[in-house]
C-alpha cells in the first residue's frame, strides 16, 4: 500500500527566506511523485511532477523538488519566499507507469509573513 | 475548457437523508477520480472510474456510498442514510490516463455538512 509522510504541519517564514517542505513516501515498486498547492479560495493544483529522468524537478513559481530514492523522498523547495506563496502544499503518490489512484500526505500549511 | 466542475458546491442536510453529487470532467479526460477531505488532513481516495468501469474502490469505503460513471462522461457520488462523520469536502478530479504520470486537475468540490 502507497503512503505518504509529511513532517511539518505548518511553517512560518518571513519573505525572502528560503524554504524546504520534506515529503517521505511508502511504496515498493516504481513512482511518481507530485507536488500540488491549495491558494486560498482556490482548487488544489498541480506544483510539479516526478515521472522518471532527472530527479531534480522544476515547478512553476520558482519552485523545485528531488527525488532521492535511497530515502523514499522527494522535497521541497525554493530559494526565497514571497508571501503570495501562503498556501497548503500536499505530498502525493502514485505507483508505476500508467498508474491509477494518488494517494496524499495529510499537508503543510505555509504562511509568509510580508 | 472549463474544468473540472462539482454541483452542488455546499449541501448542507440532515443525518439519515440521502445527498448525491455530480462532477464533469474536463471532456477529453477519461479517468476520473473522487476524494474526499476533511480539516487538517490531506485529499483521501475513495473511488475511480477509467471511462465508465469502475476500477478501484477504496476499502474503508462504507456500503452507503456508492458512484456511477454510466456514459463515460460525468459522474454521481451517493451518500445514502448519511451520519455526522460524513461531513467534508468531496473533491472531484479527472485525468488522461496515457500521460505517463497522471496529473490530476481537482474540481473546486463539494462540501457536506450533515447536521
Amino acid at each position: 500500500a502507497q503512503s505518504v509522510s509529511q513532517h511539518n504541519h505548518h511553517v512560518i517564514l518571513s519573505e525572502a527566506a528560503s524554504l524546504e517542505l520534506g515529503c517521505n513516501y511508502s511504496y515498493g515498486g516504481t513512482v511518481n511523485l507530485f507536488w500540488y498547492v491549495q491558494y486560498p479560495g482556490q482548487h488544489l493544483q498541480l506544483l510539479l511532477k516526478y515521472f522518471s529522468g532527472d530527479p531534480l524537478v522544476k515547478g512553476i513559481k520558482g519552485f523545485e523538488a528531488e527525488f532521492i530514492k535511497s530515502k523514499f523522498s522527494f522535497n521541497l523547495r525554493k530559494p526565497s519566499v514571497q508571501w503570495s506563496d501562503t498556501a497548503e502544499y500536499f505530498c502525493a503518490v502514485s505507483g508505476g507507469t500508467n498508474a491509477g489512484k494518488s494517494t496524499f500526505g495529510d499537508g503543510t500549511t505555509l504562511t509568509v509573513k510580508p | 475548457d472549463t474544468g473540472v466542475s462539482q454541483d452542488p458546491r455546499h449541501k448542507i442536510t440532515k443525518r439519515g437523508q440521502n445527498v448525491t453529487f455530480r462532477c464533469d470532467p474536463i471532456s477529453e479526460h477519461n479517468r476520473l477520480y473522487w476524494y474526499r477531505q476533511t480539516l487538517g488532513q490531506g485529499p483521501e481516495f475513495l473511488t475511480y472510474f477509467q471511462n465508465e468501469a469502475q476500477l478501484e474502490k477504496s476499502r474503508l469505503l462504507s456500503d452507503r456510498f456508492s458512484a456511477e460513471r454510466p456514459k463515460g462522461s460525468f459522474s454521481t457520488l451517493e451518500i445514502q442514510r448519511t451520519e455526522q462523520g460524513d461531513s467534508a469536502m468531496y473533491l472531484c478530479a479527472s485525468s488522461l490516463s496515457d500521460s505517463g504520470a497522471n496529473v490530476l486537475t481537482f474540481g473546486a468540490g463539494s462540501r457536506l455538512t450533515v447536521l
